[in-house]
């Protein structure tokens, strides 16, 4: 079975700093890779996701994230964080050969980013 | 377009008692899933539903879960004798064909059994 697991459960951190959240992930197959943002208030929505290709994905609102097979990961990045990305991040992955892709999520990661 | 729907937003209800939770995906949307969100913790897939058949009900965590869905169109999701346990956000998901491809979520419900 499929696990993932981010290392981080709450970051707090100041406005223009830079953001890195963990995410590693336990699977022997091929695996599609995802990260999901939930904002105060709002819907679970994605971020970015990984299919195949080129290991580093770009997403929305400045995010990317790269892919290290060798080290089953897919850490999130933000080069300089803004007040309005505080929110909880979810780091997820299915398994490609899965019927109905169902997701696995990773705890979660609450982001603070003080003014 | 509308995006996935989920009613009622929060539902509290007693130790025994069964609820219902309703799910709205978009529109042309074949795949359906639900799933679960303790306090603190990431989601727990329960049910995938290709059509209106469920290929997978792994997730589902015991009998007392049960789900089914009308068609390509709305889907139940009833938990009967609910207990305390059972409190989280039940969030329900789609996507067009259930293959790589995004799913979209929905607001959730967020269930307290007391």
């Amino acid at each position: 079975a499929q696990s993932v697991s981010q290392h981080n459960h709450h970051v707090i951190l100041s406005e223009a700093a830079s953001l890195e959240l963990g995410c590693n992930y336990s699977y022997g197959g091929t695996v599609n890779l995802f990260w999901y943002v939930q904002y105060p208030g709002q819907h679970l929505q994605l971020l970015l996701k990984y299919f195949s290709g080129d290991p580093l994905v770009k997403g929305i609102k400045g995010f990317e994230a790269e892919f290290i097979k060798s080290k089953f990961s897919f850490n999130l990045r933000k080069p300089s964080v803004q007040w309005s990305d505080t929110a909880e991040y979810f780091c997820a992955v299915n398994a490609r050969k899965a019927a109905g892709n169902k997701l696995t999520f990773g705890g979660g990661t609450r982001v603070l980013v003080k003014p | 377009g509308a995006g996935v729907s989920q009613s009622p937003s929060n539902k509290v209800t007693e130790k025994g008692k069964d609820v219902e939770l309703r799910c709205d995906p978009i529109s042309g949307h074949t795949a359906l899933y639900w799933y679960r969100q303790r306090l603190g913790q990431g989601l727990e897939f329960l049910i995938y539903f290709q059509g209106n058949s469920a290929p997978d009900k792994s997730g589902l965590p015991s009998d007392r879960f049960s789900a089914e869905r009308t068609g390509e169109s709305v889907s139940t999701l009833t938990i009967q004798r609910t207990q305390q346990e059972d409190s989280a956000v039940y969030l329900c998901a789609s996507s067009p064909r259930g293959t790589t491809e995004t799913q979209y979520f929905g607001p959730g419900t967020r269930l307290l059994v007391l």
